[in-house]
């Protein structure tokens, strides 16, 4: 699977709308990009995934650009609740194979009251 | 309905003992899998199972073992613990082993199990 790039931290003020990035030029055209987050303490939660159109939910928008090579996690009314480390991993599904999730170490989002 | 669920959610062994850790997955979800979160770092891949076999393996020692029941709970194994094996714990599942593009591929996580060894 390919390799992401995130930024360590990132601050947000409440009730703004938080905008994560994530870097994954080495992607490959068979290559999801999903989200997970996960709260301290807690199981990674799954957030939302995509190919290649951009995709919305109940929790959150992801934007993918035109050529794949990034995309950016919307929250569009941040909380205090969405305080977590936010994990963006690309993900093939291959015939027969393991499907293990490749994590990175992730953008520690803090929502500052 | 219930998520991928863990037991026990916490607890704490001797350097040398064995440990079990057990997963019941998302009801309908064939495949389980592993993960090692140590402090700090993002989840690790162990093992993935589906209908009973293994179908992947990360880069853990042969102490750590695992299998699948026929009701497709998994137990996660241990053998003579060292204090780097301290994590958090963590199984997922998912409905499917190779779907293609449906939704029966998102793998969902349980809340993990933490163990600590002294």
């Amino acid at each position: 699977d390919a390799k992401t790039t995130q930024p360590t931290s990132m601050d947000c003020a409440e009730g703004r709308a938080a905008n994560l990035p994530c870097n994954h030029s080495t992607i490959s055209g068979n290559e999801y990009v999903y989200w997970y987050r996960q709260i301290h303490s807690q199981g990674p939660q799954y957030i939302i995934h995509g190919l290649k159109n951009n995709e919305t939910n109940e929790m959150a928008s992801l934007i993918i650009t035109e050529d794949r090579k990034s995309s950016t996690l919307i929250l569009p009314h941040a909380t205090l609740r969405d305080t977590a480390v936010y994990y963006c991993i690309v993900r093939a599904y291959s015939g027969g194979g393991a499907d293990g999730l490749t994590f990175g170490k992730g953008t520690h989002l803090i929502i500052q009251p | 309905d219930a998520g991928v669920t863990q037991s026990p959610t916490h607890l704490i062994k001797t350097r040398g003992q064995h440990v079990t850790l057990r997963c019941s997955p998302i009801s309908g979800h064939k495949s389980v899998s592993w993960y090692q979160q140590v402090l700090g770092q993002g989840p690790q891949f162990i093992f993935q199972y589906y209908e009973k076999e293994e179908r992947g393996r990360g880069n853990f020692p042969d102490r750590f073992s695992a299998r699948q029941f026929p009701n497709y709970s998994s137990e996660l194994n241990v053998n003579a613990l060292l204090l780097g094996d301290s994590a958090l714990y963590l199984c997922a599942s998912r409905q499917f082993k190779d779907p293609g593009q449906g939704v029966g591929n998102t793998i969902y996580f349980g809340e993990g199990s933490w163990l600590t060894v002294v």
